[in-house]
């Protein structure tokens, strides 16, 4: 039973055109919701820890969003060196010293 | 300024050799952590070493052993290596648990 779902599996966006990544989650006793990403051959990069629902947390064109039950990474306005795939990953009561990774969202910005 | 190092970048073992992954980190980090990313799977953790002198199994530890050799050092070991050790391997180090920090991964084909 996975217990980080990422969707979509694969996005296409035009540059400029604004959309979401969802990441839902099914444990209990959330410690910590993050965000990752990764590039190409590359390991992943620290984005954001969302600890609470209702908490968000900005970056540049990148806007983290947490209810009980999933995450939001909303991206306005993208640009094509915001390509890149992105994890979430949660630390849960029950998961002890590990993170559990979802599969992530490949995001493409098209020129 | 390194952060995590990783050595191999790439490596092919045929079915049965024996290998150790290297990982250095300059931060100094406590938490240093092994996990392959598959696809489709997203990253699982092979073990962890919390504080220098400790480690302890993760998701998936069956076919690895480690040694954390000082605070700056975690090695992973395959005595015996099989195909479905075919992996990109990660390490990556924490202060705390969350904000992880990843190396640049060894791309790792058993045949």
């Amino acid at each position: 039973e996975d217990q980080v779902t990422q969707s979509p599996e694969a996005l296409r966006l035009q540059e400029g055109e604004s959309s979401s990544l969802n990441c839902s989650y099914t444990v209990s006793g959330l410690r910590g919701l993050f965000w990752y990403r990764q590039d190409p051959g590359k390991g992943p990069e620290f984005l954001f820890t969302l600890y609470s629902a209702g908490e968000e947390k900005e970056k540049e064109r990148l806007k983290a969003t947490l209810t009980k039950k999933e995450s939001f990474l909303h991206i306005t306005a993208p640009k094509p060196e915001d390509s890149a795939t992105y994890l979430c990953a949660v630390h849960w009561s029950g998961g002890n010293e590990k993170l559990t990774f979802g599969t992530g969202t490949r995001l493409t910005i098209i020129p | 300024n390194a952060g995590v190092t990783q050595t191999p970048k790439f490596q092919v073992l045929k079915t049965g050799q024996s290998m150790t992954l290297q990982c250095a980190q300059d931060m100094n980090h406590n938490s240093m952590y092994w996990y392959r990313q598959d696809p489709g799977m997203g990253l699982r953790l092979i073990y962890y070493s919390a504080s220098e002198g400790t480690t302890d199994k993760g998701e998936v530890p069956n076919g690895y052993n480690v040694s954390r050799l000082n605070k700056r050092e975690f090695s992973l070991r395959l005595e015996s290596a099989a195909p479905s050790q075919t992996s990109v391997y990660f390490c990556a180090s924490s202060v705390l648990r969350e904000k992880l920090f990843f190396g640049s991964g060894t791309q790792l084909s058993v045949l």
